[in-house]
Protein backbone atom coordinates (compact mmCIF):
# COMPACT_ATOMS: atom_id res chain seq x y z
CA UNK A 1 0.00 0.00 0.00
CA UNK A 2 1.47 3.37 -1.17
CA UNK A 3 2.73 5.22 1.90
CA UNK A 4 3.14 9.10 2.96
CA UNK A 5 6.76 9.13 4.12
CA UNK A 6 7.96 11.82 7.07
CA UNK A 7 11.69 12.33 7.76
CA UNK A 8 12.94 12.56 10.79
CA UNK A 9 10.78 10.75 13.41
CA UNK A 10 12.09 12.93 16.14
CA UNK A 11 13.63 16.21 16.18
CA UNK A 12 14.87 18.20 18.96
CA UNK A 13 15.97 21.69 18.12
CA UNK A 14 16.85 24.77 20.42
CA UNK A 15 14.06 27.66 20.91
CA UNK A 16 14.41 30.49 18.15
CA UNK A 17 16.42 27.62 15.51
CA UNK A 18 15.19 26.57 12.09
CA UNK A 19 13.67 23.41 11.42
CA UNK A 20 12.92 21.84 8.21
CA UNK A 21 10.26 18.96 8.24
CA UNK A 22 10.19 16.40 5.59
CA UNK A 23 7.70 14.81 3.84
CA UNK A 24 7.72 12.20 0.72
CA UNK A 25 3.66 12.15 -0.47
CA UNK A 26 2.34 9.55 -2.81
CA UNK A 27 3.78 10.07 -6.15
CA UNK A 28 0.22 10.45 -7.91
CA UNK A 29 -1.40 12.89 -5.24
CA UNK A 30 -1.91 16.25 -6.11
CA UNK A 31 -3.06 17.48 -2.34
CA UNK A 32 -1.03 18.28 0.16
CA UNK A 33 -1.69 19.74 3.53
CA UNK A 34 0.15 19.72 7.06
CA UNK A 35 -1.22 18.97 10.06
CA UNK A 36 -0.19 19.37 13.88
CA UNK A 37 -1.23 17.59 17.00
CA UNK A 38 0.08 18.92 20.87
CA UNK A 39 0.38 16.25 23.20
CA UNK A 40 -3.26 15.60 24.57
CA UNK A 41 -5.11 17.62 22.34
CA UNK A 42 -6.76 17.52 18.75
CA UNK A 43 -4.99 17.32 15.60
CA UNK A 44 -5.34 20.54 14.01
CA UNK A 45 -4.60 21.93 10.58
CA UNK A 46 -1.98 24.13 9.61
CA UNK A 47 -1.83 24.22 5.77
CA UNK A 48 -3.29 22.82 1.93
CA UNK A 49 -1.14 23.15 -0.55
CA UNK A 50 -1.99 22.30 -4.51
CA UNK A 51 -0.13 23.62 -7.73
CA UNK A 52 2.82 24.91 -6.12
CA UNK A 53 0.74 27.37 -3.88
CA UNK A 54 -0.84 27.04 -0.49
CA UNK A 55 -4.32 27.19 -0.46
CA UNK A 56 -5.49 27.51 2.32
CA UNK A 57 -4.09 28.19 5.99
CA UNK A 58 -4.62 28.07 9.15
CA UNK A 59 -4.25 31.01 12.01
CA UNK A 60 -1.45 28.72 13.34
CA UNK A 61 0.26 29.50 10.18
CA UNK A 62 1.98 32.34 10.61
CA UNK A 63 4.58 33.97 9.22
CA UNK A 64 7.19 31.86 11.15
CA UNK A 65 5.77 28.93 9.12
CA UNK A 66 6.57 28.02 5.25
CA UNK A 67 6.30 25.08 3.00
CA UNK A 68 8.16 24.37 -0.15
CA UNK A 69 7.93 21.70 -2.89
CA UNK A 70 11.31 22.03 -4.05
CA UNK A 71 11.94 19.49 -6.37
CA UNK A 72 8.61 17.65 -7.61
CA UNK A 73 8.73 14.90 -5.29
CA UNK A 74 9.54 16.10 -1.57
CA UNK A 75 7.15 18.57 0.20
CA UNK A 76 8.63 20.49 3.69
CA UNK A 77 7.22 22.45 6.16
CA UNK A 78 10.06 25.26 7.87
CA UNK A 79 9.41 26.89 11.11
CA UNK A 80 11.99 29.50 11.20
CA UNK A 81 12.28 30.38 14.84
CA UNK A 82 11.25 27.72 16.65
CA UNK A 83 8.81 28.50 20.13
CA UNK A 84 8.52 26.22 23.32
CA UNK A 85 4.79 25.96 21.92
CA UNK A 86 5.60 24.72 18.39
CA UNK A 87 6.38 21.14 20.07
CA UNK A 88 4.15 19.05 18.92
CA UNK A 89 3.39 15.90 16.16
CA UNK A 90 3.64 17.10 12.96
CA UNK A 91 1.47 14.96 10.09
CA UNK A 92 1.88 15.05 7.02
CA UNK A 93 -1.39 14.26 4.51
CA UNK A 94 -2.05 13.80 0.86
CA UNK A 95 -4.84 12.89 -1.58
CA UNK A 96 -6.04 12.15 -4.86
CA UNK A 97 -7.88 14.97 -6.59
CA UNK A 98 -10.55 12.97 -6.81
CA UNK A 99 -11.88 11.50 -3.57
CA UNK A 100 -11.10 12.92 -0.13
CA UNK A 101 -9.22 9.82 0.77
CA UNK A 102 -6.29 11.59 2.92
CA UNK A 103 -3.22 9.63 3.63
CA UNK A 104 -1.22 10.54 6.77
CA UNK A 105 2.23 10.32 7.22
CA UNK A 106 3.72 8.23 10.62
CA UNK A 107 4.78 11.81 11.65
CA UNK A 108 7.78 14.20 12.80
CA UNK A 109 7.80 14.60 16.66
CA UNK A 110 9.58 18.03 17.37
CA UNK A 111 10.33 19.01 20.77
CA UNK A 112 11.63 22.47 21.46
CA UNK A 113 13.86 23.30 24.30
CA UNK B 1 -19.64 25.85 20.29
CA UNK B 2 -17.17 23.36 19.37
CA UNK B 3 -17.09 23.20 15.52
CA UNK B 4 -16.49 18.69 16.22
CA UNK B 5 -16.97 18.14 19.97
CA UNK B 6 -16.74 14.29 21.25
CA UNK B 7 -17.19 12.68 24.27
CA UNK B 8 -13.72 12.28 25.50
CA UNK B 9 -13.93 8.84 27.31
CA UNK B 10 -12.60 7.54 28.29
CA UNK B 11 -14.56 3.74 27.36
CA UNK B 12 -13.50 0.93 29.49
CA UNK B 13 -15.40 -2.25 27.77
CA UNK B 14 -15.16 -5.94 27.88
CA UNK B 15 -14.28 -7.74 25.05
CA UNK B 16 -17.18 -8.91 22.83
CA UNK B 17 -19.32 -5.80 23.87
CA UNK B 18 -20.71 -3.09 21.37
CA UNK B 19 -19.90 0.26 22.28
CA UNK B 20 -21.13 3.55 20.72
CA UNK B 21 -19.51 6.49 19.73
CA UNK B 22 -21.43 10.28 19.25
CA UNK B 23 -19.82 13.17 17.65
CA UNK B 24 -21.37 17.05 16.78
CA UNK B 25 -20.66 19.40 14.41
CA UNK B 26 -21.39 23.05 14.09
CA UNK B 27 -21.30 23.75 10.61
CA UNK B 28 -24.46 22.65 8.70
CA UNK B 29 -22.87 23.23 5.73
CA UNK B 30 -20.35 20.61 6.14
CA UNK B 31 -21.01 17.62 3.45
CA UNK B 32 -18.44 15.19 4.21
CA UNK B 33 -17.49 13.25 7.45
CA UNK B 34 -15.61 10.51 8.38
CA UNK B 35 -14.21 8.55 11.48
CA UNK B 36 -10.56 8.03 11.68
CA UNK B 37 -8.58 5.51 14.79
CA UNK B 38 -5.49 6.73 16.13
CA UNK B 39 -3.48 4.71 17.98
CA UNK B 40 -1.21 5.84 20.92
CA UNK B 41 1.49 8.58 19.35
CA UNK B 42 0.83 7.41 15.82
CA UNK B 43 -1.03 8.96 12.79
CA UNK B 44 -4.44 8.99 12.09
CA UNK B 45 -5.89 6.11 10.41
CA UNK B 46 -9.34 6.37 8.04
CA UNK B 47 -11.56 4.06 9.98
CA UNK B 48 -14.60 4.42 7.60
CA UNK B 49 -16.62 7.85 5.88
CA UNK B 50 -19.80 8.29 7.05
CA UNK B 51 -22.90 8.45 4.30
CA UNK B 52 -26.56 9.68 4.55
CA UNK B 53 -27.96 6.68 4.32
CA UNK B 54 -25.65 4.99 7.29
CA UNK B 55 -23.39 2.37 6.04
CA UNK B 56 -21.40 -0.21 7.74
CA UNK B 57 -18.07 -2.18 7.01
CA UNK B 58 -17.21 -5.21 9.00
CA UNK B 59 -18.32 -5.33 12.47
CA UNK B 60 -18.16 -1.02 12.03
CA UNK B 61 -21.59 0.89 11.47
CA UNK B 62 -21.60 4.91 10.71
CA UNK B 63 -24.89 6.62 10.97
CA UNK B 64 -25.26 10.84 9.92
CA UNK B 65 -28.12 12.99 10.72
CA UNK B 66 -27.90 15.80 9.16
CA UNK B 67 -30.71 17.84 11.10
CA UNK B 68 -29.31 17.54 14.42
CA UNK B 69 -26.06 17.71 13.20
CA UNK B 70 -24.98 14.11 14.67
CA UNK B 71 -22.69 11.30 13.55
CA UNK B 72 -22.21 8.19 15.24
CA UNK B 73 -19.96 4.98 15.11
CA UNK B 74 -21.49 1.44 16.38
CA UNK B 75 -19.05 -1.08 16.97
CA UNK B 76 -20.32 -4.78 17.31
CA UNK B 77 -18.24 -7.55 18.77
CA UNK B 78 -15.56 -5.73 20.33
CA UNK B 79 -11.60 -7.14 19.88
CA UNK B 80 -8.82 -5.89 22.23
CA UNK B 81 -7.09 -4.45 19.14
CA UNK B 82 -10.07 -2.12 19.02
CA UNK B 83 -8.51 -0.39 21.36
CA UNK B 84 -7.95 2.99 20.24
CA UNK B 85 -9.03 6.98 20.09
CA UNK B 86 -11.80 7.03 17.63
CA UNK B 87 -11.78 10.09 16.09
CA UNK B 88 -15.06 12.38 14.33
CA UNK B 89 -13.58 14.29 11.61
CA UNK B 90 -15.82 16.79 9.48
CA UNK B 91 -14.35 17.96 6.05
CA UNK B 92 -14.71 21.97 6.07
CA UNK B 93 -15.07 23.16 2.33
CA UNK B 94 -13.06 21.14 -0.42
CA UNK B 95 -9.55 21.00 1.93
CA UNK B 96 -9.66 21.27 5.56
CA UNK B 97 -10.50 18.29 7.70
CA UNK B 98 -11.55 19.40 11.34
CA UNK B 99 -10.96 16.97 13.40
CA UNK B 100 -12.62 16.06 17.36
CA UNK B 101 -10.63 15.40 20.61
CA UNK B 102 -11.58 11.86 20.10
CA UNK B 103 -12.67 8.83 21.87
CA UNK B 104 -10.72 6.92 23.92
CA UNK B 105 -11.69 3.58 24.13
CA UNK B 106 -10.04 0.07 26.03
CA UNK B 107 -11.69 -3.26 25.42
CA UNK B 108 -10.22 -5.43 28.40
CA UNK B 109 -10.02 -9.02 27.77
Amino acid sequence: EPEVTQTPSHQVTQMGQEVILRCVPISNHLYFYWYRQILGQKVEFLVSFYNNEISEKSEIFDDQFSVERPDGSNFTLKIRSTKLEDSAMYFCASREVANYGYTFGSGTRLTVV
Amino acid sequence: RKEVEQDPGPFNVPEGATVAFNCTYSNSASQSFFWYRQDCRKEPKLLMSVYSSGNEDGRFTAQLNRASQYISLLIRDSKLSDSATYLCVVLQGAQKLVFGQGTRLTINP
